[in-house]
């Protein structure tokens, strides 16, 4: 089945650890997302890539890092230089060609620093 | 900066009433879409619109998108307990050769029995 896998489901970190998050899909898209939620909140942008090899910041990528060396994986690092890290964070993938961009989510990973 | 934005933030209806939640971009949009969340999950599309004043329904479920390409919305007739969750629009905004989804705060739908 196509979709999109992150893992863990439940991270539990202490404080000043870095923690990289895992997202990948297998859906052929090009564009892939982090987005933090946190509760009673919605969605904001830490970091989107279009191509391999290429991302831009979102709105919060302070404190965030990624990479995106295969089409299928978009890992996201979250640094000890985040101030507030903990939060449920989704990785998103779509197609991005055209105006054809539904998003489809990942299960999302609930960051727990302690 | 380009800004999706949605109200109500929450809303209260009483099982079998009607609710409205209403999505305004800054920019003008080449598509928008909507996605639901159930309380404990993650958001899963729902719809589509990419034509200047379209309609869509589903069930009892009505999307529009505005003349401008600037603004949405997201009707439910007669809601059910099933309906609860939080409902976000995303607008597609292209930006020379890249596009990205701008996702709106969302709508929190409480549906008491």
């Amino acid at each position: 089945d196509g979709g999109i896998t992150q893992s863990p489901k439940y991270l539990f970190r202490k404080e000043g650890q870095n923690v990289t998050l895992s997202c990948e899909q297998n859906l052929n898209h090009d564009a892939m997302y982090w987005y933090r939620q946190d509760p009673g909140q919605g969605l904001r942008l830490i970091y989107y890539s279009q191509i391999v090899n290429d991302f831009q910041k979102g709105d919060i990528a302070e404190g965030y890092s990624v990479s995106r060396e295969k089409k299928e994986s978009f890992p996201l690092t979250v640094t000890s230089a985040q101030k507030n890290p903990t939060a449920f964070y989704l990785c998103a993938s779509s197609d991005g060609q055209g105006a054809y961009t539904e998003a489809f989510f990942g299960q999302g990973t609930r960051l727990t620093v302690v | 900066g380009q800004q999706v934005m949605q109200i109500p933030q929450y809303q209260h209806v009483q099982e079998g009433e009607d609710f409205t939640t209403y999505c305004n971009s800054s920019t003008t949009l080449s598509n928008i879409q909507w996605y639901k969340q159930r309380p404990g999950g993650h958001p899963v599309f729902l719809i589509q619109l990419v034509k200047s004043g379209e309609v869509k329904k589903q069930k009892r479920l009505t999307f529009q998108f505005g003349e401008a390409k600037k603004n949405s919305s997201l009707h439910i007739t007669a809601t059910q307990t099933t309906d609860v969750g939080t409902y976000f629009c995303a607008g597609d905004i292209l930006k020379t050769s890249y596009d990205k989804v701008i996702f709106g705060p969302g709508t929190s739908l409480s549906v008491i029995p």
